[in-house]
């Protein structure tokens, strides 16, 4: 069955420390997408790859780091620097051509200690 | 990034009583898609519109697109409790970064 998974479902994450957030996907997909989402908020995009072993800011990467090693997989680390990590974190892809629609994992809530 | 404006915020209907979003631009839309995202889930893409006035149906949502490709809305008639959640509109910037709306929050009281 095709699909984005996302691990963990909830993370902790203490002071000073850097944690990584999982995303994988079986579609094939050349892009992906990393987004937060604050409460009652919409999404905002943190960073995104087109393709194996590049990728770009989007609005918000500021204390945020992501590598692209493989096509399945697009890890997103949320370093110290981010001093306001506490969000919902969603993963996305898609096809990659314009106005392709993302298709979502089911995201990770992320919480400070 | 150009953002894309949505309104209402939230929402409250009464079960049965019919529901409209709107998703406003500045500047002309190459295409527009809708999403969908109930309370604790993750957005599910709905319809993508691309042609000037374009309206397309899906039982009892009605999408349609701006004649000037700026705007756009999403209606629901009858609305139901399986209809609750927050709907987003999206643009593409370029070739792959999409911009969501601010959404909006849909309620349904029985």
């Amino acid at each position: 069955d095709g699909g984005i998974t996302q691990s963990p479902k909830y993370l902790f994450r203490k002071e000073g420390q850097n944690v990584t957030l999982s995303c994988e996907q079986n579609l094939n997909h050349d892009a992906m997408y990393w987004y937060r989402q604050d409460p009652g908020q919409g999404l905002r995009l943190i960073y995104y790859s087109q393709i194996v072993n590049d990728f770009q800011k989007g609005d918000i990467a500021e204390g945020y780091s992501v590598s692209r090693e493989k096509k399945e997989s697009f890890p997103l680390t949320v370093t110290s620097a981010q001093k306001n990590p506490t969000a919902f974190y969603l993963c996305a892809s898609s096809m990659g051509a314009t106005g392709e629609p993302q298709h979502f994992g089911d995201g990770t809530r992320l919480s400070i200690l | 990034g150009q953002q894309v404006m949505q309104i209402p915020q939230y929402q409250h209907v009464q079960e049965g009583e019919d529901f409209t979003t709107y998703c406003n631009s500045s500047t002309t839309l190459s295409n527009i898609q809708w999403y969908k995202q109930r309370p604790g889930g993750h957005p599910v893409f709905l319809i993508q519109l691309v042609k000037s006035g374009e309206v397309k149906k899906q039982k009892r949502l009605t999408f349609q697109f701006g004649e000037a490709k700026k705007n756009s809305s999403l209606h629901i008639t009858a609305t139901q409790t399986t209809d609750v959640g927050t709907y987003f509109c999206a643009r593409t910037s370029g070739t792959y970064k999409y911009i969501f709306g601010t959404g909006t929050r849909l309620k349904v009281l029985a």
